[in-house]
């Protein structure tokens, strides 16, 4: 079964400067990995995926996600924080039967 | 262009009563679709999902059910609920036949049980 960890529950970060929020999957074979992000309140919208192919994927609101397969991850990135960023952002890993795994989630705070 | 449709948005209800969710796609024909309860602070938990209709996957043995009575409708019920339902219910769909492949959320239903 495949599972996901998010080390970091939360993150504040400065507006303008850069963000990084890991991720570190659990799955035998090639996995189909997701980042989603969920303001208060809201449902959850996919920011990006990666199925195959380039291992440098960009998604919506200028974020980008690398998998690395040795490291088993798929850290998302965003070069300049907006306020509007300030959300719950959860990666998902899929393996083929019908089912999602989420991780835990990472708050990140825009301070100012 | 498909859109996935939850009601009602908030819900409160007390103890031991009954509950009916509603989830909507269109714009689709056949989608797989999923009920995942997140609770504060928490993060998501699968509790049903369908491939077609009348076709049922509970992940987590407890107090609520599921049905699809039409194809693309999706619905979440309890004959008496407990103060640990409370949460928010998010309803997602996929494409037919694509396993695995990214699920598109519904606003989300907020329940309180006082």
């Amino acid at each position: 079964a495949q599972s996901v960890t998010q080390p970091d529950i939360h993150i504040t970060v400065s507006e303008g400067a850069s963000l990084e929020l890991r991720c570190n999957y659990s799955y035998g074979a090639t996995p189909y990995l997701f980042w989603y992000v969920q303001s208060p309140g809201q449902g959850l919208q996919l920011l990006l995926k990666y199925f195959s192919g380039d291992t440098l994927v960009q998604g919506i609101k200028g974020f980008e996600a690398e998998f690395k397969r040795s490291q088993s991850s798929f850290n998302l990135r965003k070069p300049s924080v907006h306020w509007s960023d300030a959300a719950e952002y959860f990666c998902a890993v899929g393996g083929g039967d019908y089912k999602l795994s989420f991780g835990a989630g990472t708050t990140v705070t825009v301070r100012a | 262009s498909q859109t996935i449709h939850q009601w009602p948005a908030t819900l409160v209800q007390p103890v031991g009563s009954p509950l009916s969710l509603e989830c909507t796609v269109e714009g689709t024909s056949n989608p797989n679709l999923y009920w995942y309860r997140q609770a504060a602070g928490r993060g998501l938990q699968l509790l049903f999902y369908s491939v077609g209709i009348g076709q049922i996957s509970s992940e987590v043995p407890q107090n609520l059910s599921a049905s699809r009575p039409q194809d693309r409708q999706f619905i979440l019920s309890s004959k008496k609920l407990l103060l640990s339902d409370s949460g928010f219910y998010l309803c997602a769909w996929t494409p037919p036949g694509l396993a695995g492949y990214e699920q598109y959320f519904g606003p989300g239903t907020r329940l309180t049980v006082t």
